[in-house]
Parts: C-alpha cells; structure tokens; sequence
C-alpha cells in the first residue's frame, strides 16, 4: 500500500516569492493534516482538513493556506515568503484525525 | 539528507541493551499520546500510541508508560539495536485524538553502540 505521498522533495524559493505544496493521503483516509518542521526542533502544527472542511488552524500567519479536494489530497500555500519560512514541511493522513502517518516531507529553502 | 537532531538532549546506549526516553507533556487535559521515530530525511514513523484510560500500552519491543499526575510519557525500547538510532517526539493530542493536531515534543536523539 503507498503511504502519505508529498511534492515536489525539495524546493528553492527567493524572499516575498510564492510556494505551493502538495500531499496525497493514504487510500481511504479523510484528514489531512499540516505541519512545520525547523531544524532541530519537532513539527509544529499547522492547519487540519477533514472532508475538505477546516477542522484546525495552528499559530501561523494569514500568508499560510490550505485546502483539500474531493479525492482527499491537499495542497499548502504560502505567500510572501520570508527567510523563516525554511523548513521541512509535514503532511499527515489519517481516518478521522487520530493515528497520523506522516509523508517524507517538501524541504523549503528561502534564499 | 539533514539532521534532524540538532541540539537535542541525546541517549546513548550499547547494542543490546534496553533505552528510556522520556517526556513531560504540556497540556493536562490532553488525553492521547504518540510516540514518533524520526531519522535523517524522513518523515515522523509512528511508534506507538496511547490514552489516558490507560497507564501502560506494549507493542513489539516497545512499552510506554504514561503518568496523568506528574504529566509525564516514557517509551522503553528492549534490546535496542543500531536500526533503532533516530530522533524519538513524543506529541499529544486532546478530544480523545479527534482533532488532527498534535503537539510534539522537542525529541530526544537516541544514539546505538554497537
């Protein structure tokens, strides 16, 4: 079975540029979860979708924004980036919100 | 690919021998538990996972124990072997783990002798 996939791997962005990624749950899950990882430290969470609705929104910026689509895959934007904005970048599927399997991660270097 | 153990605390142990890690949680009213196994360019790998109806939950070569009065989670890992050697979250979760976020925390390094 494939896992939680996510794209693209790694990504190079300049300051106040855009970035969209993109995750793709495990067959049969409904949530979507997103989350920042910055080196060294555990990933901090960052919005939930659960049947294509918002469920959850962590302590980000307006310039951070999601959706889901109707076969459950999710995309992350993020404008304006800005030199704190580098980071890995965690999708995680799950039924209903429980036992989260996370993707590999997009690892996003703002220059 | 990158380290994810930065300026973690670190746990070194001999192959072989049994690993503690431990972790203090935050919120009191946070009622699910998992314990996350992170290596070098991956993603968080699910370990194992618990609630608070419980004090003790086992899997294969894994325990974890968890004490609602001092908030603290402890994952024990039995004959720890060199595969083993990664960055360990704990993460909590409150309304039963319905809600889709998970808070972690800092991680601890496990490193293997062998």
């Amino acid at each position: 079975d494939a896992g939680v996939t996510q794209s693209p791997t790694h990504l190079i962005k300049t300051r106040g540029q855009q970035v969209t990624l993109r995750c793709s749950p495990i067959s049969g899950h409904k949530s979507v979860s997103w989350y920042q990882q910055v080196l060294g430290q555990g990933p901090q969470f960052i919005f939930q979708y659960y049947e294509k609705e918002e469920r959850g929104r962590g302590n980000f910026p307006d310039r951070f924004s999601a959706r889901q689509f109707p076969n459950y895959s999710s995309e992350l934007n993020v404008n304006a980036l800005l030199l704190g904005d580098s980071a890995l970048y965690l999708c995680a599927s799950s039924l209903w919100g429980n036992e989260q399997f996370f993707g590999p991660g997009t690892r996003l270097t703002v220059l | 690919g990158e380290s994810v153990g930065l300026h973690l605390p670190t746990l070194s142990v001999q192959e072989g021998d049994n690993s503690i890690i431990n972790c203090a949680y935050s919120n009191s009213a946070s009622d699910y538990f998992i314990w996350y196994k992170q290596e070098s360019g991956k993603g968080p790998q699910f370990i194992i996972d618990i609630r608070s109806n419980m004090d003790k939950r086992q899997g294969q070569r894994v325990t974890v124990l968890l004490n609602k009065t001092v908030k603290h989670l402890s994952l024990q890992i039995a004959a720890t072997q060199p595969g083993d050697s990664a960055v360990y979250f704990c993460a909590e979760n409150y309304d039963g783990g319905s809600q889709g976020n998970l808070i972690f925390g800092k991680g601890t390094k496990l490193s293997v002798k062998p």
